[in-house]
């Protein structure tokens, strides 16, 4: 049983396109998250959602909008597709409250062309 | 924000051998501090964490140290095996928001275990 599980794993599209991502977890947890990994490896988180409700947003064009339709999903939705936005994208989960171990998910890579 | 510095990017150890990875952070709000552990194409999977109130925590072969006052905190891995090659990346929670706190990662370390 997967825990925190994304669809699609791997998403090659045109410059241009919009595309969406999906998350479910099944952990109980009330916290999500969307990480984006680069081609650096470097790890930066872009939303957090407690609940149904955006808690962070961290610098991100407006050409990517989260939803969270219930708080066991968090999906991701991106507009007007850029080179830059090639990357791994990762969801996570955790519970509500401070300092607890996320979970990560088995990520979306996508690669635009 | 929070800053993380995570030393060094590579490490090559002999099979057997320990290996420390080290990072430091600039916010002494942060009271979270988590490793994970990521293999080629796979998620990042957390091995150990610790809390600001400890200064040591062990699991088996893995051990994460603490220094609050220096800010900085370490990995360490015995008698180290193959399947531990890998990035390791370590992380700090800010701890602000009572919950649904970004972590802010360092930029990882690849380990490489020679056989």
């Amino acid at each position: 049983d997967t825990a925190v599980s994304q669809t699609p794993k791997y998403l090659v599209t045109q410059m241009g396109n919009d595309k969406s991502i999906k998350c479910e977890q099944n952990l109980g947890h009330d916290t999500m998250y969307w990480y984006k990994q680069d081609s650096k490896k470097f790890l930066k988180i872009m939303f957090s959602y407690n609940n149904k409700e955006l808690i962070i947003n961290e610098t991100v064009p407006n050409r990517f909008s989260p939803k969270s339709p219930d708080k066991a999903h968090l999906n991701l939705h991106i507009n007007s597709l850029e080179l830059g936005d090639s990357a791994v994208y990762f969801c996570a989960s955790s519970q509500a409250q401070a300092n607890q171990p996320q979970h990560f998910g088995d990520g979306t890579r996508l690669s635009i062309l | 924000g929070e800053n993380v510095e995570q030393h060094p990017s590579t490490l090559s150890v002999q099979e057997g051998d320990s290996a420390v990875i080290k990072c430091t952070y600039s916010d002494s709000a942060s009271n979270y501090f988590p490793w994970y552990k990521q293999e080629l194409g796979k998620r990042p999977q957390l091995i150990i964490d610790i809390r600001s109130n400890v200064g040591e925590k062990k699991d088996q072969r893995i051990a994460v140290t603490l220094n609050k006052t220096a800010k900085h905190f370490s990995l360490h891995i015995t008698e180290t095996q193959p399947e531990d090659s890998a990035v390791y990346f370590c992380a700090a929670d800010p701890g602000s928001g009572g919950g649904a706190d970004g972590l802010t990662f360092g930029k990882g370390t690849h380990l490489i275990i020679q056989p």
